[in-house]
């Protein structure tokens, strides 16, 4: 069965450095996701990525966050200059296109710790 | 704005037997997804179940169920012959366009 995957599992990295997390959506999928999931409280939208554009953006997703969908199946979350408060679970969805926007399927998820 | 509300943060079940989860929600559209997802320890979030809102049929999937009321915006989820593995946070989330709202969500605990 298709699923989402997203790399690395784990990243460690100073405050004030940059990230990049990557996500492979489901193959034949149109709408990209990112959420995330600060530990011990509920999971959060950031923002979502269609037809090579931002199509929504929480108030979260300020300058210091960006997108890109480099190639045919990565899509990325970059954060510029991370900061403490960064740290948590980021989640990669993906879903199709048509009625079956509906429901997004996540990836396993990124644990980002900012020392 | 729609927000949506799991009363309840922690929950108990006995093996074999069933347990409710409640989630309500606020909206003003009529048009709406509303889904239950399971989060395990591995922190992975896997969907177990989906409702459409303009579907009258309360949504099944196995040993899963939900009592959907519309004009009460109420979405729980019914586990029946609970698991061991059924042990997890559970959350309850709305969907409407591109924009998904999750609840707080309840630790089931099942014990043998």
């Amino acid at each position: 069965e298709p699923e989402v995957t997203q790399t690395p599992s784990h990243q460690v990295t100073q405050m004030g450095q940059e990230v990049i997390l990557r996500c492979v959506p489901i193959s034949n999928h149109l709408y990209f996701y990112w959420y995330r999931q600060i530990l011990g409280q509920k999971v959060e939208f950031l923002v979502s990525f269609y037809n090579n554009e931002i199509s929504e953006k929480s108030e979260i997703f300020d300058d210091q966050f960006s997108v890109e969908r480099p190639d045919g199946s990565n899509f990325t979350l970059k954060i510029r200059s991370t900061k403490l408060e960064d740290s948590a679970m980021y989640f990669c969805a993906s879903s199709g296109g048509g009625r079956s926007t509906d429901t997004q399927y996540f990836g396993p998820g990124t644990r980002l710790t900012v020392l | 704005a729609q927000t949506v509300t799991q009363s309840q943060p922690e929950m108990s079940v006995q093996e074999a037997e069933t347990v409710t989860l409640s989630c309500t929600y606020d909206t003003s559209e009529s048009d709406y997804y509303l889904f239950w997802y399971k989060q395990p320890p591995s922190r992975q979030m896997i969907l177990v179940i989906r409702q459409e809102a303009y579907k009258q049929q309360n949504a099944t999937e196995n040993r899963f169920s939900v009592n959907f009321q519309k004009a009460a915006k109420s979405f729980s989820l019914k586990i029946s012959d609970s698991q061991l593995g059924d042990a997890a946070m559970y959350f309850c989330a709305y969907r409407f366009n591109n924009d998904m709202r999750f609840g707080a969500g309840t630790r089931l605990t099942v014990k043998p």
